[in-house]
């Protein structure tokens, strides 16, 4: 079935630090990817998102480019803040047999220090 | 804000005890999720709705069960609790199924304490 792979943390950074999270999939078809991400105490939101190969999902300096040759979708920002610290998941979303469901990596836990 | 509304925010119960979970969102997401997700893990897919009927399901009992109302609200309901049901509960929402891959909108979540 699905699955997603993401780094293990938590990724302890530097205030104007460059972050890179990894992520790499396994999907039957071809899937949607996203990255969301979680607040202290909050739900998902949405941070970005890719539908198909070569595209590029970007929101607030963050980037990831949809891999299909390497199955990956890494997480991007050149110039991370403390306002940045949160739990990053990666996911994505597949249709199987009529219905979709999101499948999500464990998350990484980002901690910007000033 | 994802338009997605869900009650109540916390929550607290006893083992074998019963808990109904509700979720709201905006007109016209006709598809509904619902999510699992455990302290320090991701979101586990629950079981979908779509048209107020179950569509797909993860791998969960069947006291985990559900409903999806002619107003597209939801309500997810856990019987007969577990020390290990307690977890964060999300709602997520779409617009379509079946069709373009699109997101997840998602609600703050209910956070389900089983003691």
């Amino acid at each position: 079935g699905d699955s997603v792979t993401q780094m293990e943390g938590p990724v302890t950074l530097s205030e104007e630090a460059f972050l890179t999270i990894n992520c790499t999939y396994t999907a039957t078809g071809y899937p949607s990817l996203f990255w969301y991400v979680q607040y202290p105490g909050e739900g998902l939101q949405l941070l970005l998102k890719a539908t198909k190969a070569d595209d590029k999902g970007s929101n607030k300096g963050f980037e990831a480019t949809y891999r299909k040759e390497t199955t990956s979708f890494h997480l991007e920002k050149g110039s991370v803040q403390v306002s940045d610290s949160a739990v990053y998941f990666c996911a994505l979303s597949g249709a199987l047999g009529g219905y979709q469901k999101v499948t999500f990596g464990t998350g990484t836990k980002l901690q910007v220090i000033p | 804000e994802t338009g997605v509304t869900q009650s109540p925010t916390h929550l607290i119960k006893t083992r074998g005890q019963q808990v109904t979970l509700r979720c709201s969102s905006q007109s016209g997401h006709n598809t509904v999720s619902w999510y699992q997700q455990a302290l320090g893990q991701g979101p586990q897919f629950i079981f979908q709705y779509y048209r107020e009927e179950e569509n797909g399901r993860g791998n969960f009992p069947p006291r985990f069960s559900g409903l999806q109302f002619p107003n597209y609200s939801s309500e997810l309901n856990v019987n007969a609790l577990e020390l290990d049901d307690s977890a964060l509960y999300l709602c997520a929402t779409k617009g379509k199924t079946g069709t373009v891959n699109t997101e997840a909108f998602f609600g703050q979540g209910t956070r389900l304490t089983v003691v």
